[in-house]
């Protein structure tokens, strides 16, 4: 079983819909969670980073950790062509990230 | 200009050659990373170094080395590769000095094909 899963997608969306992304983790240890953005051709982009269970926001991206069901999510308001991209979650355990495979995201015009 | 500067951005190469990937920061941050990345599998760490004078094996290392020439410096060499290395490589840093749990900051990435 892997450390961290994502569905990888792909996922198509109209624009301004309400997009809702996805991770399950095993390792209760994880204290420390990241959502990164990547478009085509380029690394990871840090998006959000949160400690704590519950949620977080930045502008139109809101990041949800429920320790207890060890799943995260990150939610993207009033979708926009420019979010198109694949997105990574990722752990913090001891030394070591954990990121997951990645979910592509489409956002039609 | 970028943060963290990964050459080249694309290399084709064939079998058994020895080949080197650079990675160089200006962030002035102590920790490096090289990943690498394929379909469905994500990022699997290669090798890291938390200093100069510090370097640690990841979860594939094998068939691969490092050198960390400065605190601003990674290299990542294969050494004979091999059609399997073929994928998008990246370099990425971190900076404990505000606590451990730090994200990491990634370069544009290397993509390396074998033949």
């Amino acid at each position: 079983q892997k450390e961290v899963e994502q569905d990888p997608g792909p996922l198509s969306v109209p624009e301004g819909a309400i997009v809702s992304l996805n991770c399950t983790y095993s390792n209760s240890a994880f204290q420390y969670f990241m959502w990164y953005r990547q478009y085509s051709r380029k690394g990871p982009e840090l998006l959000m980073y949160t400690y704590s269970s519950g949620n977080k926001e930045d502008g139109r991206f809101t990041a949800q950790v429920d320790k207890s069901s060890k799943y995260i999510s990150l939610f993207i308001r009033d979708s926009q062509p420019s979010d198109s991209a694949t997105y990574l979650c990722a752990m913090k355990g001891f030394n070591k990230f954990y990121f997951g495979s990645g979910t592509k995201l489409n956002v039609k015009p | 200009d970028a943060d963290v500067t990964q050459t080249p951005r694309n290399r084709i190469t064939k079998t058994g050659k020895r080949i080197m990937l650079e990675c160089s920061q200006t962030k002035g941050h102590d920790r490096m990373y090289w990943y690498r990345q394929d379909p469905g599998l994500g990022l699997r760490l290669i090798y890291y170094s938390f200093d100069v004078k510090d370097i640690n094996k990841g979860e594939i290392s094998d068939g691969y080395s490092v050198s960390r020439q400065a605190q601003a410096k990674f290299s990542l060499s294969l050494e004979s590769a091999i059609p399997n290395q073929t994928a998008l490589y990246f370099c990425a840093t971190s900076d404990p000095s505000g606590g451990e749990n730090q994200p990491q900051h990634f370069g544009d990435g290397t993509r390396l094909s074998i033949l």
